[in-house]
């Protein structure tokens, strides 16, 4: 059964350019949820997406966006890329059972550097 | 603002010996904690979980307590393993979020050490 699986691992792009990650959640599992993992610190909530939707919005600019799609896989988007955006960028996926969710389930992370 | 904290950047034990990991939080809405793992070049792992009406939640050789009162909660490991070095996230979640994992406030995490 394979876990959640975040693509590319590593990347490289230069200040001012727009970079899309890429997740698919665990099997079974139907809600995604980005957070940012900046050097020394703790991951911090990014967005959710559930039904191809966002649900929740933590607080972060509108250079970030993202989508779901019908199969759960989902997208995140960072547009005029800064160089405080260099971080692991890490994808955690969950079931949603009314109102409950399952842990959350994370990804390996993709390592995104801003020069 | 930070609403989750772990004031300890780091803790190094002896194998077998206890390992405990605090976390505090201000948050008065956060109604359910977890602690997760993470080794490096790997996602965080989740390890346990508790939620606000219990003041203890055991699973094999990890248990994590809750002080409500006083905002805090911590991770106790026993016994300590090797294997069990890694960096360790305390997080927390309103229950009015909708779910137990909506939206996750993570401290700046723990190294933990254990030493042969």
């Amino acid at each position: 059964d394979a876990g959640v699986t975040q693509s590319p691992t590593h990347l490289i792009k230069t200040r001012g350019q727009q970079v899309t990650l890429r997740c698919s959640p665990k099997s079974g599992h139907d809600t995604v949820s980005w957070y940012q993992q900046a050097l020394g610190q703790g991951p911090q909530f990014i967005f959710q997406y559930y039904e191809e939707e966002e649900r929740q919005r933590g607080n972060f600019p509108d250079r970030f966006s993202g989508h779901q799609f019908p199969n759960y896989s989902s997208e995140l988007n960072v547009n005029a890329l800064l160089l405080g955006d260099s971080a692991l960028y890490l994808c955690a996926s969950s079931l949603n059972k009314g109102d409950l969710n399952t842990e959350a389930f994370f990804g390996q992370g993709t390592r995104l550097t801003v020069v | 603002d930070q609403q989750v904290k772990q004031n300890s950047p780091s803790l190094s034990v002896q194998e077998g010996r206890i390992s405990i990991l605090n976390c505090d939080y201000t948050n008065s809405m956060f109604d359910y904690f977890l602690w997760y793992k993470k080794y490096p070049a790997e996602g965080p792992t989740f390890l346990i979980s508790i939620s606000s009406i219990k003041d203890k939640n055991e699973d094999g050789r990890f248990t994590v307590f809750l002080n409500k009162s006083a905002k805090h909660l911590s991770l106790h490991i026993v016994p300590s393993q090797p294997g069990d070095s890694a960096v360790y996230f305390c997080a927390a979640t309103p229950f009015n979020s909708g779910g137990s994992n909506y939206k996750l406030t993570f401290g700046k995490g723990t190294l933990l050490t254990v030493n042969p």
